[in-house]
């Protein structure tokens, strides 16, 4: 089944211990985005990747990194959380860029950084 | 900045009543425009784009280039269309789309 894959869909963790939250997808998309949902904000992108090796900023890149080494895998990595970073995050693929093209959304990750 | 606006949080209609989710957006150009929906326990899923020009699960939207809207329609409103809406409309960067703040739509009998 095409999907993209989230890992873990729930999270629990303290002020400044480093986290990851992998994305995957099965559908050989170039284009990969890491967004947070909160209440009243709507969906913020915070880094996307266009292909292998190639990531930039979103709008709400701070506090976060991301990597993309293989075409499938776009993890999420939180060096230091803080409680700022409480949210729920989505993970999507597309083949073209998000702007033309239909983006396939993960199942979410609920993040409580304490 | 480009902005997206969706003015209303949350929509309350009867079963059979119409239903109008409203999007305006600040872009100069020609947007592409989508709109995305998640229901209940469920993940984010594109409903419809404006360049398919097509009417899904009865949902149509008409871009408005001189008000700048995007407003999602259905003529009757149906308890599964209970969801969150979001209006995300391409304005000028390939690789972002810009999402509004979204908009519950609540569908009681």
């Amino acid at each position: 089944e095409a999907q993209v894959t989230q890992n873990p869909r729930y999270l629990i963790t303290v002020t400044g211990k480093k986290l990851t939250v992998t994305c995957s997808q099965n559908m050989n998309h170039e284009y990969m985005s890491w967004y947070r949902q909160d209440p009243g904000l709507g969906l913020r992108q915070i880094y996307y990747s266009m292909n292998v090796e190639v990531t930039d900023k979103g709008d709400v890149p701070e506090g976060y990194k991301v990597s993309r080494k293989e075409k499938r895998n776009f993890p999420l990595i939180l060096e230091s959380p803080s409680p700022n970073q409480t949210s729920l995050y989505f993970c999507a693929s597309s083949l073209d860029a998000p702007s033309t093209d239909t983006q396939y959304f993960g199942p979410g990750t609920r993040l409580t950084v304490l | 900045a480009q902005r997206v606006t969706q003015p209303e949080k949350l929509l309350s209609v009867f079963k059979g009543a119409p239903v109008e989710l409203k999007c305006n957006y600040s872009y100069s150009g020609s947007p592409e425009l989508f709109w995305y929906v998640q229901y209940s326990r469920q993940r984010l899923q594109l409903l419809l784009r404006h360049i398919s020009r097509e009417s899904i699960k009865g949902f149509t939207a008409d871009l408005n280039k001189g008000e700048t809207s995007f407003h999602l329609k259905k003529p009757f409103a149906q308890e599964e269309d209970s969801a969150m809406y979001y209006c995300a409309p391409n304005t000028g960067t390939a690789s972002k789309l810009t999402f509004g703040t979204g908009t519950r739509l609540q569908v009681t009998l």
